[in-house]
């Protein structure tokens, strides 16, 4: 069936650079995207979002790309911290007015001191 | 304003025994979801409910599992029989009318 999927099951990057985390989706119908970050032991914290009808969006230190012709997302994070060693998820919303989300499996992100 | 409330963080049953889980939304949130999550894994949607009314329950197995939201009170994920299996993190979401979710700590279920 549809699934949301990575390429990269896990990243590391050193302190200060930045990083890029890739999710792949499949179904075109898909309108709406997030990306959630979830450190160990916790619940997944949302970090930005973004709709079909745009192809970028900025929040603090991180950037989500969309390419929906080739159903491509991204979460660039800028200056990376020791803060941001966790695991990312992409999610969609498939069916455009019921908004559970489908997960990807997960990027784990490792911010080397 | 506190965040989603979900209790308790873990709970251990045998198997055979009743699990339930508790979630309150967030002060305002009338949309509460359920995941569930098994290590290493991502989310997997359950059920997604509005006040006494279940939305969608496509994720949720036909049998020992229900869900309620009731007028007063958080919502409730009930686990009856449960077997080994049914080990994961579940997590509860909620959201104003609207896409964004924000997820409570989880409740971390034990079958022994």
């Amino acid at each position: 069936g549809e699934s949301v999927g990575l390429h990269l099951p896990t990243l590391s990057v050193q302190e200060g650079d930045n990083s890029i985390i890739n999710c792949a989706y499949s179904n075109s119908a898909s309108d709406y995207f997030i990306w959630y970050k979830q450190e160990s032991g916790k619940g997944p914290q949302f970090i930005i979002d973004i709709r079909s009808n745009m192809d970028k969006r900025q929040g603090q230190r991180v950037t989500v790309l969309l390419n929906k012709t080739v159903k491509h997302l991204s979460l660039q994070i800028a200056a990376t911290q020791p803060g941001d060693s966790a695991v990312y998820f992409c999610a969609e919303n498939p069916d455009f007015g019921n908004e559970k989300l489908t997960f990807g499996t997960g990027t784990r992100l490792t911010i080397i001191p | 304003n506190a965040g989603v409330m979900q209790n308790p963080r873990h709970l251990v049953r045998r198997r055979g025994q009743e699990a339930r889980l508790r979630c309150s939304p967030m002060k305002g949130h009338s949309h509460v979801y359920w995941y569930r999550q098994l290590p290493e894994e991502g989310l997997k949607f359950m059920v997604y409910l509005q006040k006494e009314n279940i939305i969608d329950e496509s994720g949720m197995p036909k049998e020992r599992f229900s869900a309620e939201f009731p007028k007063e009170g958080p919502s409730i994920l009930r686990i009856q029989q449960v077997v080994r299996g049914d080990s994961a993190a579940y997590f509860c979401a909620s959201s104003p009318q609207g896409n964004i979710q924000y997820f409570g700590a989880g409740t971390r279920l034990s079958v022994l």
